[in-house]
């Protein structure tokens, strides 16, 4: 069966920090992954989305990068953190478009 | 612009009682619509999928409805548990929605009380 994981749960980090968020995915090959944020009281938006190794596309302009340097496993970094980072951060796999999106268990990005 | 309005925002119920959450979306073209569930300070999870052609799909006590024509959805949730406590999202999927093709609600955040 597939599993995805994302580390670490909570991050409490100071403004002006790195930043990376780790996900992989087990059980599957080829999968679509994405990074959402997630604010309070609203949906949640899209902020990555790669296809393939290396394939990288960005929906919103922001502080924040993608990296998907091995099949099944896509990393969110930042070079310095700002305090908008804050936020809670999903990393989700799919199988392709109109499939059943599975996410990860989120992590809650404090910066400080 | 497609859109996914969920109602009400936030609901208090009895343990044991039922509830209605309610889903309206403008999506177009439809390919599919989902309920998910989040618990608090986790991913979201799915509960349900409903198609064009379905009516109705039952997941357990959670029972999901599709009225293509209206663009509604609702899922009903029978003889609440405290572990229902929780946000619920509909998602609905379609070509004309963002990049990754979903269109995500702002989520129903219900709470069961003893």
């Amino acid at each position: 069966s597939q599993t995805i994981h994302q580390w670490p749960a909570t991050l409490v980090q100071p403004v002006g920090s790195p930043l990376s968020l780790e996900c992989t995915v087990e059980g599957t090959s080829n999968p679509n992954l994405y990074w959402y944020r997630q604010a309070a009281g609203r949906g949640l938006q899209l902020l990555f989305y790669s296809v393939g190794i290396g394939q990288i596309s960005s929906e919103v302009p922001q502080n924040l990068s993608a990296s998907r340097p091995q099949d099944r496993q896509f990393i969110l970094s930042s070079k310095k953190l700002l305090l908008s980072d804050s936020g809670f951060y999903l990393c989700a796999w799919r199988s392709g478009l109109n499939t059943e999106a599975f996410f990860g268990q989120g992590t809650r990005l404090t910066v400080v | 612009k497609n859109q996914v309005e969920q109602s009400p925002q936030s609901l208090i119920i009895l343990e044991g009682k039922n509830c209605t959450l309610q889903c309206n979306y403008t999506v177009s073209p439809f390919s599919n619509l989902r309920w998910y569930k989040q618990d608090t300070g986790r991913g979201p999870v799915s509960l349900t999928i409903m198609t064009f052609s379905e009516n109705t799909k039952s997941n357990g006590r959670y029972t999901a409805t599709l009225d293509a024509d209206t663009k509604q959805s609702s899922l009903h949730i029978t003889a609440s548990q405290l572990s229902d406590s929780a946000s619920y999202i509909c998602v609905v999927s379609g070509d004309g929605g963002g990049a990754d093709g979903l269109t995500f609600g702002k989520g129903t955040h219900l709470i069961i009380q003893p």
